[in-house]
């Protein structure tokens, strides 16, 4: 069964330009939720799709949005980069029922703002 | 907010010695897991516990769900290099808490062959 796949690995971005990052899920998987992980603040959860609705929403700004697929792909998009939003974006899967639920989360993909 | 206080911070052991970490909260979870990540790789579970007093196993791992559902601790055995990374604990509050966890600070764990 494959794990939970996030592309691209990689991204180097300048100030004020967006980007969009995806997510694909583990098979039979209809929840995805988006981390943010800095040295600094740690794991910081970002938002969390299940049947393409967004259920639940941590304190970020909303530069920050996602959106999912009728596939249960998710995509994350960032606006008007600033530096401070280098950092290393996880997405984690689960079956979505809310209770006794296991994340099992992606390779991440690290962005860098210059 | 909620927030998980995770010790050590670091630990430094020789191969063949066993580890234990642990978590406290002051709040109450329904779920804790622990988590393991290496450098450049997103966390990997290891163990998830559901019941207070719940203590589950994995190889030379085992980790609690402590009563009062506010703490947890993992523990190592015999430990070899391949056990190098940081290690999370996590906490989800069930049914309200869509994808939602509290993770820990992390424990980095260093092992000397």
């Amino acid at each position: 069964k494959a794990g939970v796949t996030q592309t691209p690995r990689y991204l180097i971005k300048t100030r004020g330009q967006q980007v969009t990052l995806s997510c694909s899920p583990i098979s039979g998987h209809r929840s995805v939720s988006w981390y943010q992980q800095t040295p600094g603040q740690g794991l910081q959860f970002l938002f969390e799709y299940f049947s393409e609705t967004q259920r639940n929403k941590g304190n970020f700004p909303g530069r920050f949005s996602g959106r999912q697929f009728s596939n249960s792909r998710s995509e994350m998009n960032v606006s008007t980069l600033e530096l401070g939003d280098s950092a290393l974006y996880l997405c984690a899967s689960s079956l979505g029922s809310g209770a006794d639920e296991k994340l099992f989360f992606g390779s991440g993909t690290q962005l860098s703002v210059l | 907010g909620q927030q998980l206080n995770q010790s050590p911070q670091s630990m430094f052991i020789q191969e063949g010695e066993d580890v234990s970490m642990n978590c406290t909260s002051s709040s109450i979870f329904n779920t804790w897991l622990w988590y393991k990540q290496e450098p450049g790789e997103g966390p990997v579970l290891l163990i998830a516990l559901y019941k207070a007093g719940e203590l589950t196993s994995n190889g030379r791992l085992t980790a609690q769900f402590g009563i009062t559902r506010k703490d947890s601790f993992l523990n190592i055995s015999a430990s070899i290099p391949s056990d190098v990374g940081i290690y999370f604990c996590a906490g989800q509050i069930s049914g309200t808490s869509y994808g939602k966890l509290t993770f820990g600070q992390g424990t980095i764990l260093t092992v000397h062959p």
